[in-house]
């Protein structure tokens, strides 16, 4: 079955550090795939996502491409601020499978000043 | 546009109890999909509705059903609530088949 894999957490950050978070996935096909956050006490948000082989999603600084040699879907940012603390989902759907989504198991990203 | 709401926003019963939690997707949105999430199995699907039928289903039991209206509004409901039922339940819009799905805050449902 389809399934999402990604790096374990929690990642904690200084302010204006690099970030990646890894994502790859297992799926029939090719599925679109995202990437979500979410807030405390909120529920989930779309942050990008990318349809096909080697789109690009991009949103508010955080990018990531759609790699189908290598199942990845890796979250990049160039400069994390504090309000960037958050978990990110990375997050698949078929084509087939109406708007079921899989997900993976999320990163908590802590920034501190 | 208003966003995806849901009702109640918290909830407390106790185990053998039933729960009904409701859920209005953004206007002109037909697709209605449930989530649960916990912290031991992350986010799972539990169902999907589009114009009042269930489309896709997740691996849950038969005590979680859920209906969608006229209207698109969807309730989902837990029969005979076991203390494993504690979690965040997520409802989801979009256009059917549609790549966007928004995210209502949550029901937070405690099972003592």
């Amino acid at each position: 079955g389809d399934s999402v894999t990604q790096m374990e957490g929690p990642v904690t950050l200084s302010e204006e550090a690099f970030l990646t978070i890894n994502c790859t996935y297992t799926a029939t096909g090719y599925p679109s795939l995202f990437w979500y956050v979410q807030y405390p006490g909120e529920g989930l948000q779309l942050l990008l996502k990318a349809t096909k082989a080697d789109d690009k999603g991009s949103n508010k600084g955080f990018e990531a491409t759609y790699r189908k040699e290598t199942t990845s879907f890796h979250l990049e940012k160039g400069s994390v601020q504090v309000s960037d603390s958050a978990v990110y989902f990375c997050a698949l759907k078929r084509e087939t499978s109406g708007s079921r989504l899989t997900f993976g198991e999320g990163t908590q990203l802590t920034v501190n000043p | 546009k208003a966003g995806v709401t849901q009702t109640p926003r918290y909830l407390i019963k106790t185990r053998g109890q039933q729960v009904t939690l409701s859920c209005s997707p953004i206007s002109g949105h037909r697709s209605v999909s449930w989530y649960q999430q916990t912290p031991g199995q992350g986010l799972q699907f539990l169902f999907e509705y589009f114009s009042e039928t269930q489309r896709n289903k997740g691996n849950f039991p038969g005590r979680f059903s859920g209906r969608q209206f006229s209207n698109s509004r969807s309730e989902m409901n837990v029969s005979t609530l076991e203390l494993g039922d504690s979690a965040l339940y997520l409802c989801a819009s979009s256009l059917f088949g549609g790549d966007t799905q928004y995210f209502g805050p949550g029901t937070r449902l405690t099972v003592l």
